[in-house]
């Protein structure tokens, strides 16, 4: 069975260009979450879906993030104008219960 | 609100010896799980084992085991006979189960293991 699968797996930005990451869950996972991950911290919520709808997104910078998961299996987050604070990974998650799995993340380095 | 928490940063151990991780967190509900997951060099987070909050008996698997405390909402991991390959950053978790709702994560401790 095939993991939860990112790309790109790295990014380097200027401040100010956008950026989309792109995400693949396990077949048949109806839960799909984000999560930005600082250096040297746990992984904290973005947003997550059930399916197509949004389940929660109040940790998402709404000004500048945006996901969607339109037809229920991929998804994509995209930030509009990057700045530095949000040079972190940013973690793909995907679940059909009570366990949560984790893709190998992207990398973003914001210059 | 939840929130979960790892007080010990970080942990050095030698080889073969057992290393022991703490973790408290918070919670408004009655049913909820409790994860431990491991951060390798790479950056890949892997599910390590899990504690259903209504269970009494501790969980294991493999090499791990827990120690759940409900009264003091504190779950601890125990990793016995460590192995170099256990070097890595290891997170507590939390998830609530009403609405199945999004894991919490605490800080992380990161283990080295020295042979």
């Amino acid at each position: 069975e095939a993991g939860v699968t990112q790309s790109p797996r790295y990014a380097v930005l200027q401040e100010g260009q956008a950026v989309s990451f792109w995400c693949d869950p396990i077949s048949g996972h109806d839960t799909l979450y984000w999560y930005q991950q600082p250096r040297d911290q746990g992984p904290q919520l973005l947003v997550y879906f059930r399916d197509e709808a949004v389940i929660d997104n109040s940790q998402l910078p709404s000004d500048r993030f945006s996901a969607v998961r339109p037809k229920g299996t991929n998804s994509t987050l995209k930030i509009q104008s990057a700045k530095q604070g949000d040079t972190a990974t940013y973690l793909c998650a995907s679940s059909s219960g009570t366990e949560v799995f984790f893709g190998k993340g992207t990398r973003l380095t914001v210059v | 609100a939840q929130k979960v928490t790892q007080t010990q940063t970080s942990i050095s151990v030698m080889e073969k010896t057992t290393v022991t991780m703490d973790c408290v967190y918070e919670t408004r509900d009655s049913s909820y799980f409790l994860f431990w997951y491991k951060q390798t060099a790479s950056g890949e987070i892997v599910f390590l084992i899990r504690q259903d909050s209504y269970k009494k008996e501790n969980a294991t698997e493999g090499h791990y085991s827990l120690n759940f405390q409900k009264p003091k909402s504190s779950i601890g991991l125990i990793i016995t006979a460590t192995q170099i390959e256990d070097s890595a950053v290891y997170f507590c978790a939390m998830r609530e189960y009403q609405g199945g709702r999004a894991l919490i994560f605490g800080t992380g401790t990161t283990v080295s293991v020295s042979p």
